[in-house]
């Protein structure tokens, strides 16, 4: 079946401290890849998007590389703010309207 | 831009009662989404339309009931509510097109309804 996996948190880390959150997944076919971030009392909002092997989505200084072999699509930011305190979901879309989100990471960066 | 509405916000029921939570999105979207969100499990789908008149179910579909009258709405039922539907609900919408078919288009989403039955 379909499925992602990400790590589970929650995750704490100081200002400027790299992150990564690890993300793999299982699916039957192509398909595309997210991170959507979720700002307390709010809903999910597109952070970054890959759509094949080796495309590497990126923004606001997050990234993450679509990686066929390792069916993995970590997400990191070299140095992390405050304002990057969140929760954070993994997903994958599949022809028509599958879509599969893994169980969030809660992330809280301290001054 | 409003974007995806959700409307209530919040709402406390009783086992047994009905309510309707409506979404409203204006990005002239054809793909729309109901949600629920519970601690540890992630998002799941419980419904989903692809058109004006036309819906079909997700993963989690029992218990609940939607429709699409108009192309800008997807209203979520819940006829009787049980304790088990205590979550947070989210609608989302995507774009869609012959061409893509919302293929590797991304999810708007709303705020989302926190419901709790007792």
């Amino acid at each position: 079946g379909n499925s992602v996996t990400q790590m589970e948190g929650p995750v704490t880390l100081s200002e400027e401290a790299f992150l990564t959150i690890n993300c793999t997944y299982t699916a039957t076919g192509y398909p595309s890849l997210f991170w959507y971030v979720q700002y307390p009392g709010e809903g999910l909002q597109l952070l970054l998007k890959a759509t094949k092997a080796d495309d590497k989505g990126s923004n606001k200084g997050f990234e993450a590389t679509y990686r066929k072999e390792t069916t993995s699509f970590h997400l990191e930011k070299g140095s992390v703010q405050v304002s990057d305190s969140a929760v954070y979901f993994c997903a994958l879309s599949l022809p028509v309207n599958q879509f599969y989100f893994g169980t969030g990471t809660s992330l809280t960066v301290i001054p | 831009n409003a974007g995806v509405t959700q409307t209530p916000k919040f709402r406390v029921l009783k086992t047994g009662q009905s309510m309707t939570l409506l979404c409203a999105q204006d990005m002239n979207h054809e793909y729309m989404y109901w949600y629920r969100q519970d601690p540890g499990m992630g998002l799941r789908l419980i419904h989903y339309s692809v058109g004006e008149g036309t819906t079909a179910k997700g993963e989690v579909p029992d218990g609940y009931n939607v429709s699409r009258l108009k192309k800008q709405n997807f209203l979520l039922g819940l006829e009787s509510a049980a304790p088990s539907q205590t979550s947070v609900y989210f609608c989302a919408s995507t774009h869609a097109s012959n061409r893509n078919r919302g293929i590797n288009q991304p999810q708007h989403f709303g705020d989302g309804t926190r419901l709790s039955i007792l």
